[in-house]
């Protein structure tokens, strides 16, 4: 079963837009992670935050995490026609068997960026 | 250096066949996960190991799926007669381990087709 669930589901923008896309999930989690999807093929890390965090950035990413709401927010700035993908957001916990942390994902979010 | 390698890329096979799955994780990699994924699906969660043992086989769907990673770095996936069910995308994916060291990096998976 799949924890997370994106919004939307699909998004398309025009380049130089920002794109955001919401994640919501319904147990407790040590940490949540987002990553990136092109061609329904590998999966490429894009950011990690814990649970004791509330916003992070990595070049024009931007994380939020809210745990009272269960919820997560994942804004790229000034999209570019590259930006389009796939993107996922899985969340991370201890499940106490040897420190094992399986990620659980949610469906996705398609992105396009219009050029 | 290398990144989390799988073979073969593509797999066709018929129903009742059995077949195997290469994983190659990232060198020094202690943590190893399985995940599956379906059409327009996020990864689910299949196996982790942590070294040789199996730490969470929990997302294994049933008894014909079963992960070996003898020598904790090469793991392979198997799965007995197979469905048409099975068909997917395997991903694997490995990490440091432990807290601090979460990020899991994936490799391009194997697209699994049961005819």
């Amino acid at each position: 079963s799949q924890q997370g669930e994106e919004d939307p589901q699909a998004l398309s923008i025009q380049e130089g837009e920002n794109a955001t896309m919401n994640c919501s999930y319904k147990t407790s989690i040590n940490n949540l992670q987002w990553y990136r999807q092109n061609s329904g093929r590998g999966l490429v890390h894009l950011i990690l935050i814990r649970s004791n965090e509330r916003e992070k950035h990595s070049g024009r990413l931007r994380v939020t995490l809210d745990t009272s709401k269960k919820s997560s927010s994942l804004l790229i700035t000034a999209s570019r026609a590259a930006d389009t993908a796939s993107y996922f957001c899985a969340t991370a916990s201890f499940s106490g068997v040897q420190g094992a942390q399986k990620l659980v994902f949610g469906q996705g979010t398609r992105l396009t960026i219009n050029p | 250096g290398a990144g989390v390698s799988q073979t073969p890329s593509n797999k066709v096979t018929e129903k009742g066949k059995y077949v195997e799955l290469r994983c190659d994780p990232i060198s020094g990699h202690t943590a190893l996960y399985w995940y599956r994924q379906s059409l327009g699906q996020g990864p689910e969660f299949l196996i982790y190991f942590q070294g040789t043992g199996a730490a969470d086989d929990s997302g294994l769907p049933n008894d014909r799926f079963f992960a070996v990673r003898p020598e904790g770095s090469v793991s392979t996936l198997k799965i007995q007669r197979t469905e048409r069910g099975d068909s997917a995308v395997y991903l694997c994916a490995s990490s440091l381990g432990g807290q601090g060291r979460e990020t899991q990096y994936f490799g391009p998976g194997t697209r699994l087709l049961v005819l």
